[in-house]
């Protein structure tokens, strides 16, 4: 099972808006609508920002938005912040009841 | 307050079989719908899913780890384990534990991780 393909790194301005995208198959994302979003900083666990698509979690800011068209799912961040510089992984439910993650994106905010 | 925790060896020898438990706290694998899973991360690398149990036993792999992993819980201690056999340098990587919410298909509640170096 191949992991879903994000770009390497995405950078913006504090207050501009990115969005990451992660593209996978007609068997994960194009076939189910539980794509979610995890933020990883630099030696941390990673912590859900979103899930089902574009539900956020209690607590998680709503500067973090998802969606999806087709096989590709995309996570916007706007009104970039400083603390928003991490390592963003996507990943999906899979037709073989199995998951997969995506190859992750790092985010530098210049 | 969920709370997980991983512990095992931090170093294993090829070919050896590497065993991984899962203490939580907070939650109930006899709750409906409640799973826990592991997930790895080689050194500076993308996240790997491994294999989740649910509360009702069932098991799920991934599809190229699936013979060499069995995961399995005991409700009564409050823990999960994951045996992972013919570990190689490849293996290297900080495994986590992770909770999956009933009705939600996402990981809520991560563990702090464990490094496993796998060396002679």
């Amino acid at each position: 099972q191949s992991a879903l393909t994000q770009p390497a790194s995405v950078s913006g301005s504090p207050g501009q808006s990115i969005t990451i995208s992660c593209t996978g198959t007609s068997s994960d994302v194009g076939r189910y609508n539980y794509v979610s979003w995890y933020q990883q900083h630099p030696g941390k666990a990673p912590k859900l920002m979103i899930y089902d698509v574009s539900n956020r979690p209690s607590g998680v800011s709503n500067r973090f938005s998802g969606s999806k068209s087709g096989k590709t799912a995309s996570l916007t961040i706007s009104g970039l912040q400083g603390e928003d510089e991490a390592d963003y992984y996507c990943s999906c439910y899979t037709s073989s009841s199995s998951y997969v993650f995506g190859t992750g994106t790092k985010v530098t905010v210049l | 307050q969920i709370t997980l925790k991983e512990s095992g060896p931090t170093l294993v020898k090829p070919t050896q079989t590497l065993t991984l438990t899962c203490t939580f706290s907070g939650l109930s694998l006899s709750t409906s719908g409640v799973g826990v899973a592991w997930i790895r991360q080689p050194p500076g690398k993308a996240l790997e899913w491994l294999a989740l149990i649910y509360w009702d036993g069932e098991k799920h792999y991934s599809p190229s780890l699936k013979t060499r992993l069995t995961i399995t819980k005991d409700t009564s201690k409050n823990q999960v384990v994951l045996t992972m056999t013919n570990m190689d340098p490849v293996d290297t990587a900080t495994y986590y534990c992770s909770h999956r919410r009933a009705a939600v298909v996402s990981f809520d509640y991560w563990g702090q991780g464990t490094l496993v170096t796998v060396s002679s």
